[in-house]
């Protein structure tokens, strides 16, 4: 079945730095990839969709300068967290469509801390 | 805009127990409907999905779901659950041409041997 390389699985940064995780579709094409944040006991919140070649779409409310989106190839999304702060520090998902059933794939997610 | 509402945050059963997990969404035109599975520290798995043709959909582990159209809802059964079965589920809808996939505030269930 269709599956997704989130990477890393978790990471502990400093305040200011950024940090950088990708997102890959193993086995199929991905045109498009979603990037989800969940807070700890709480849903999973749509940040934005990751189009290949072109920009991504945001949701309200998310800063599209804090949170940059890469999509450079059909099997490569990346995320990048300028400047972390404390309250970036959360569990980041993506998954992609694709794989043939019209269906959804996540990758495992990124614990992302914040110190 | 389409959202998602689950109305059981927390679900306590004794294992053989029956499960009804409800889910409502708010979409006026055609969905595809979905229900995945997260296990503790695992990523999200789907237990099963509705695009159309039989509202009665049957997925994995032996759950299903039924989609009511006129009642906006799209709820999980299992006649018995197990142990295993532990874990958070979340309810989620993909509204018309978009392909964006909305998530419902998930249900903790646990399961008591």
């Amino acid at each position: 079945g269709a599956v997704v390389s989130q990477h890393p699985s978790w990471v502990i940064c400093k305040s200011g730095t950024s940090v950088k995780i990708e997102c890959r579709s193993l086995d199929f094409q991905a045109t498009t990839m979603f990037w989800y944040r969940q807070f700890p006991k709480q849903s999973l919140m749509l940040m934005a969709t990751s189009n290949e070649g072109s920009k991504a779409t945001y949701e309200q409310g998310v800063e599209k300068d804090k949170f940059l989106i890469n999509h450079a190839s059909l099997t490569l999304s990346t995320l990048t967290v300028t400047s972390a702060h404390p309250e970036d520090s959360s569990f980041y998902i993506c998954s992609a469509r694709g794989g043939g059933d019209g269906g959804y794939t996540f990758g495992s997610g990124t614990r992302l801390t914040v110190v | 805009a389409q959202s998602v509402s689950q109305h059981n945050h927390h679900v306590i059963l004794s294992e053989a127990a029956s499960l009804e997990l409800g889910c409502n969404y708010s979409y006026g035109g055609t969905v595809n409907l979905f229900w995945y599975v997260q296990y503790p520290g695992q990523h999200l798995q789907l237990l099963l999905k509705y695009f159309s043709g039989d509202p009665l959909v049957k997925g994995i582990k032996g759950f299903e779901a039924e989609f009511i159209k006129s009642k906006f809802s799209f709820n999980l059964r299992k006649p018995s659950v197990q142990w295993s079965d532990t874990a958070e589920y979340f309810c989620a809808v993909r509204g018309g041409a978009t392909n964006k996939l909305i998530f419902g505030t998930g249900t903790l269930l646990a399961v008591q041997p």
